[in-house]
């Protein structure tokens, strides 16, 4: 079975500090993607990766940057913690266009 | 707006009874997931309609693409409460990505 893992599931940080998610995947796809999930706004794209050291913004993009130095690591740094970006994070891949995504367990962030 | 419109946003039903739920396109779909999430968890995959007209059947579930209307529609036969969750729908739009309904929320009372 892919497998998607997110390295934590609960984290609290506080207000400006640099917050690093980690996400592995261990089928060697060549996409993977960051969402985050909001009550009524369901997910919205942040970031996504074709490609090793390649990143596309994606609708939400400010106040993150992404890293991808493997291709089966696909990580979402959040700059300057805030408290607007406490969100439900989850991680993606897929082994293609139009292909299905294998979503992570998640990583519930909460920024105080 | 959301590209991809759920309805209804929130269900609840007594155990044994069928439910449907809908997922709307405002623009061409390339191919139409079913995805469910478990509180505070991940997405689980349901199942891919690529063709319109095309009906899947997992257990007690179906989904059926209506490729002209743009539109999929999700069907529990007979609810169970392991059948409680997230419903959501995501779709490739045209983009090189997949965006996602903003879920229907799924209570099966016992």
């Amino acid at each position: 079975d892919v497998k998607v893992t997110q390295s934590s599931r609960y984290l609290v940080k506080r207000t400006g500090e640099k917050v690093f998610l980690e996400c592995v995947q261990d089928m060697d796809h060549e996409n993977m993607f960051w969402y985050r999930q909001d009550p009524g706004l369901g997910l919205r794209l942040i970031y996504f990766s074709y490609d090793v050291k390649m990143k596309e913004k994606g609708d939400i993009p400010e106040g993150y940057s992404v890293s991808r130095e493997k291709k089966e690591r696909f990580s979402l740094i959040l700059e300057s913690a805030s408290t607007n970006q406490t969100s439900m994070y989850l991680c993606a891949s897929s082994p293609g266009t139009w292909t299905g995504y294998t979503f992570g367990s998640g990583t519930r962030l909460t920024v105080v | 707006s959301q590209e991809l419109e759920q309805s209804p946003q929130s269900l609840i039903v007594q155990e044994g009874k069928n439910l449907t739920i809908n997922c709307t396109s405002s623009k061409t779909l390339y191919g139409l997931y079913w995805y469910k999430q478990k509180y505070g968890e991940g997405l689980i995959f349901l199942m891919m309609l690529q063709k319109g007209g095309e009906e899947k059947s997992h257990e007690k579930i179906t989904a059926k693409l209506d490729e002209k209307k743009q539109q999929s529609s999700l069907h529990i036969t007979a609810s169970q409460p392991s059948h409680a969750g997230i419903y959501l729908c995501g779709a490739a739009l045209g983009n090189n990505d997949m965006r996602f309904g903003a879920g229907t929320r799924l209570t099966v009372k016992p």
